[in-house]
């Protein structure tokens, strides 16, 4: 599976749009990008996936570059709640078989939400 | 409710005392896997498991133990723990056919520390 590479850490202010960025220059064609959120220590949430188009949800939106080397998760209105460490992951899907089974994450971006 | 559910949550043991820590999901999920989380490290995958009696290794094996005899748990077994083996423990689990949206469920951690 593909690297990523994320800051180690962003500020946003209460209200305004969290923009996190994420490079991933050796993704692969069928490689997903998903992104995870840690709140303190608690287990990690999935937020949302994408393989080349922009998706949203509830939680956010993802913007995939055209060429597919980098992404940026969109938090429109980040509240406190949304301070966390946020994760970045590239990966061919699970049912892909062979050795899409191993899933590491990196150290992700520490996003904190000022009031 | 859908969840992965680790037990225990907090323990303290001594160097050498074989310890389990259970997971188990009710989503009738077939893959499995166990991460550790260390200060500056991330989350390194240890063991996964992609259905009853197919595990694998994942990143840091060494020192762990797991066993799939039934598709909802997966415990991960220290049979003689080090205090290098202190960390926060999580279990996640997910589906593994083509409708999954490769979400991984994470249980709410084990913080283990070894004396």
């Amino acid at each position: 599976d593909a690297k990523t590479t994320q800051p180690t850490s962003m500020d946003c202010a209460e209200g305004r749009a969290a923009n996190l960025p994420c490079n991933h220059s050796t993704i692969s064609g069928n490689e997903y990008v998903y992104w995870y959120r840690q709140i303190h220590s608690q287990g990690p949430q999935y937020i949302i996936h994408g393989l080349k188009n922009n998706e949203t949800n509830e939680m956010a939106s993802l913007i995939i570059t055209e060429d597919r080397k980098s992404s940026t998760l969109i938090l429109p209105h980040a509240t406190l709640r949304d301070t966390a460490v946020y994760y970045c992951i590239v990966r061919r899907p699970f049912w892909g078989g062979g050795s899409n089974y191993k899933l590491t994450f990196g150290k992700g971006t520490l996003l904190t939400v000022n009031p | 409710e859908a969840q992965v559910t680790q037990n225990p949550r907090y323990l303290i043991t001594v160097t050498g005392k074989k310890l389990t820590v259970t997971c188990s999901q009710n989503m009738n999920h077939e893959y499995m896997s166990w991460y550790r989380q260390d200060p500056g490290l991330g989350l390194r995958q240890i063991y996964y498991s992609m259905n009853v009696e197919v595990t694998d290794k994942g990143d840091v094996p060494e020192g762990y133990k797991v066993s799939r005899k039934e598709k909802r748990n997966f415990p991960l077994i220290l049979e003689s723990p080090s205090p290098n083996q202190t960390s926060l423990y999580f279990c996640a689990s997910s589906r593994l056919d083509g409708s999954n949206t490769g979400e991984l469920f994470f249980g709410e951690g084990s913080r283990l520390t070894v004396l």
